[in-house]
């Protein structure tokens, strides 16, 4: 079946780092890759999303691309804030199957000022 | 608007209550999903709908109910729930059921504790 592996957390950085985080899949067909980001207390609000190979996803300082060689979809953000504590969970929507998510385990965020 | 909104934010009931969650979206999405998440965890899938009609049921004990009135609303049923159940409920919508491109959003929970 589908998966979704990202990297393990805690993840602690410093105010204007440089974030990654790693997310790589396994699925079959061309399924569309999603970022999804938590803050505590609080739903899942969509950070980014890429439908096909190459496609980059953007928001908010955040991107992705869509890596199908390396069924990567991992995520970046060139100076992080404390507002951007939160977890972050990588998710792909298949394309047969519809409606089965596969969400990664989440990776939490802390960013210090 | 990109808005689903969920209520109550907050329950508290026994094992032998009968509650109800209720979802609500207005962007004339057709699909709409109930997921159960537990502290430090992904979402868990529990149900879908498709056009008011229930697509998938992950398999999901009959003390869980859901029902969908109308395009725009969502209802889980709670009957005699156990206490392994306390988790934050999330309502989702998208377009539709498009196999592979539908974005799902996100309501705020309910957050269901069982004594």
């Amino acid at each position: 079946g589908d998966s979704v592996t990202q990297m393990e957390g805690p993840v602690t950085l410093s105010e204007e780092a440089f974030l990654t985080i790693n997310c790589t899949y396994t699925a079959t067909g061309y399924p569309s890759l999603f970022w999804y980001v938590q803050y505590p207390g609080e739903g899942l609000q969509l950070l980014l999303k890429a439908t096909k190979a190459d496609d980059k996803g953007s928001n908010k300082g955040f991107e992705a691309t869509y890596r199908k060689e390396t069924t990567s979809f991992h995520l970046e953000k060139g100076s992080v804030q404390v507002s951007d504590s939160a977890v972050y969970f990588c998710a792909l929507s298949p394309n047969t199957n519809a409606g089965k998510s596969t969400f990664g385990d989440g990776t939490t965020l802390t960013v210090k000022p | 608007d990109t808005e689903v909104t969920q209520t109550p934010k907050h329950l508290v009931m026994g094992m032998t209550n009968k509650k109800s969650l209720k979802c609500e979206q207005h962007m004339g999405h057709r699909a709409m999903y109930w997921y159960k998440q537990k502290a430090k965890k992904p979402p868990e899938l529990m149900f879908v709908y498709s056009y008011e009609k229930l697509s998938i049921n992950e398999s999901v004990p009959s003390r869980f109910s859901p029902e969908c009135p109308n395009s725009s609303l969502l209802n889980l049923h709670l009957h005699a729930l156990q206490p392994e159940d306390s988790a934050l409920y999330l309502c989702a919508s998208s377009q539709a059921l498009a196999g592979g491109v539908e974005t799902q959003y996100f309501g705020p929970g309910t957050r269901l504790l069982v004594l």
